[in-house]
């Protein structure tokens, strides 16, 4: 049983549409983080929200971290082909750092 | 370049046969670690080290071993490889333990026959 339950698992949908993904616990962070993990690399962090409600953007990227920093979503704007890949979520507790199973994104042009 | 670096990127084994993936980190971290990642699992910790000669078991550290004989290195081994650890691996590194940002290898992809 995975800690953190990512969903959707796949999502395709065409380029200039949003999405959003999801990631979920019963468990309490101090600190969750999502990388972007493109094919045939390791994954690379896009961003680590700390504070219940916070909310970040990056460009077309929106973060959110729930108020009980138990769940946080991934919200794209107008997607783009370039934002293809594996979307995962890590939450930090005191001792170690758990990924989700990831999403897995396809824009198509 | 910061940069973790493993090899192979990519292996062919079979059943029994003692194998190393070696991992190495140009940023003086103090953390490493060791990642498998397999469909619909996610990356699941092998095993991790907080320093030099410091090292702990993750989630699923059967049929691995590690060593930090110097900070920058963080071998893995397969002292007798099974089928069951076909996967792919990651190594990453960091500069705080649980809340840094990690920084990954780009994967050696493990085939045990």
């Amino acid at each position: 049983t995975q800690l953190l339950e990512q969903s959707p698992q796949f999502l395709s949908i065409q380029e200039g549409e949003n999405l959003t993904v999801y990631c979920n616990s019963s468990s309490v962070f101090s600190s969750l983080q999502w990388y972007r993990q493109e094919p045939g690399e390791g994954p690379v962090l896009l961003v680590t929200v700390v504070t219940g409600g916070e909310v970040k953007k990056l460009k077309r990227l929106t973060f959110q971290f729930g108020d009980a920093r138990k769940d946080s979503s991934l919200h794209i704007t107008a997607a783009q082909p370039g934002d293809t890949g594996l979307y995962l979520c890590a939450g930090a507790d005191d001792y170690k750092l758990s990924f989700g199973a990831g999403t897995t994104v396809t824009v198509r042009a | 370049e910061a940069q973790v670096t493993q090899n192979p990127r990519y292996l062919i084994t079979v059943t029994g046969k003692k194998l190393t993936v070696t991992c190495s980190q140009n940023m003086n971290h103090e953390y490493m670690s060791w990642y498998r990642q397999d469909p619909g699992l996610g990356l699941r910790q092998i095993y991790y080290s907080m320093n030099v000669e410091v090292t702990d078991k993750g989630d699923v550290p059967e049929g691995y071993k590690v060593s930090r004989k110097e900070k920058r290195n963080f071998p893995l081994i397969l002292e007798s490889p099974s089928p069951n650890q076909t996967s792919l691996y990651f190594c990453a590194s960091s500069l705080l333990r649980v809340t840094g940002e990690l920084f990954f290898g780009e994967g050696s992809r493990l085939t045990v026959l």
